[in-house]
């Protein structure tokens, strides 16, 4: 999508082993998302930030941490990774303060844990 | 939990019919969404309503919110074979969070 994309699209990694996803935006906004889209759960949240270096939590932030050190990058580490963390992982930016903002969407990443 | 749920889950129309969705939410909120996906790709938002409207709309798009109810519909009018994607209702909250529903598939046959 225009302005914003994540790397890698798709990612295979065993157990155990560390995971991080990039988030990249060329607009400038200043809260940035991750959610993760599991059958049969729709998307949650897992970590947002809404500036350089703030971030909070989401509603399944176990297992994940998050980091913000420029506007335009916003980084998913998935610390140790487990078989339940296997899911498409997507980033959203949001401009805010205009008159019908909506959430703009990367393309997202699979990620696969085995 | 989720916030935003769809109803019904899944709905198949012919081209030209109309589809209407229904969501739900339990909290109060700033704003409720709407979005559609595509197989495979990422949301694209479609519209936003406030919590003080009751209506809007865009283009085939016509959307209600009644927050007494703490509901919404999506109306989506003469649709089209490329309307054939899941929808999503999302809610916004005081801390500038969207959640979402579970997401309703719609197929247009042609």
């Amino acid at each position: 999508d225009a302005g914003i994309t994540q790397s890698p699209r798709h990612k295979v990694t065993e157990t155990g082993t560390p995971v991080t996803l990039r988030c990249h935006q060329t607009e400038n906004h200043r809260y940035m998302y991750w959610y993760r889209q599991d059958p049969g759960h729709g998307l949650r949240l897992i970590h947002y930030s809404y500036g350089v270096k703030d971030t909070d939590k989401g509603e399944v932030s176990d297992g994940y941490s998050v980091s913000r050190s420029k506007t335009e990058d916003f980084l998913l580490t998935l610390e140790s990774a487990t078989s339940s963390q296997t899911s498409v992982y997507f980033c959203a930016i949001s401009p805010r303060g205009q008159d019908n903002y909506g959430y703009t969407f990367g393309s997202g990443t699979r990620l696969t844990v085995v | 939990s989720q916030q935003g749920e769809e109803d019904p889950q899944a709905l198949s129309i012919q081209e030209g019919e109309n589809a209407t969705m229904n969501c739900s939410y339990k909290t109060s909120i700033n704003n409720l969404q709407w979005y559609r996906q595509n197989s495979g790709r990422g949301l694209v938002h479609l519209i936003l309503i406030r919590s003080n409207e009751r209506e809007k709309h865009s283009g085939r798009l016509r959307v209600t919110l009644d927050t007494s109810k703490k509901s919404s519909s999506l109306l989506i009018t003469a649709s089209r074979a490329a309307d054939t994607a899941s929808y999503f209702c999302a809610t916004e909250d005081g801390n500038n969070r969207l959640a979402f529903g579970k997401g309703n598939q719609v197929v247009v046959i042609p």
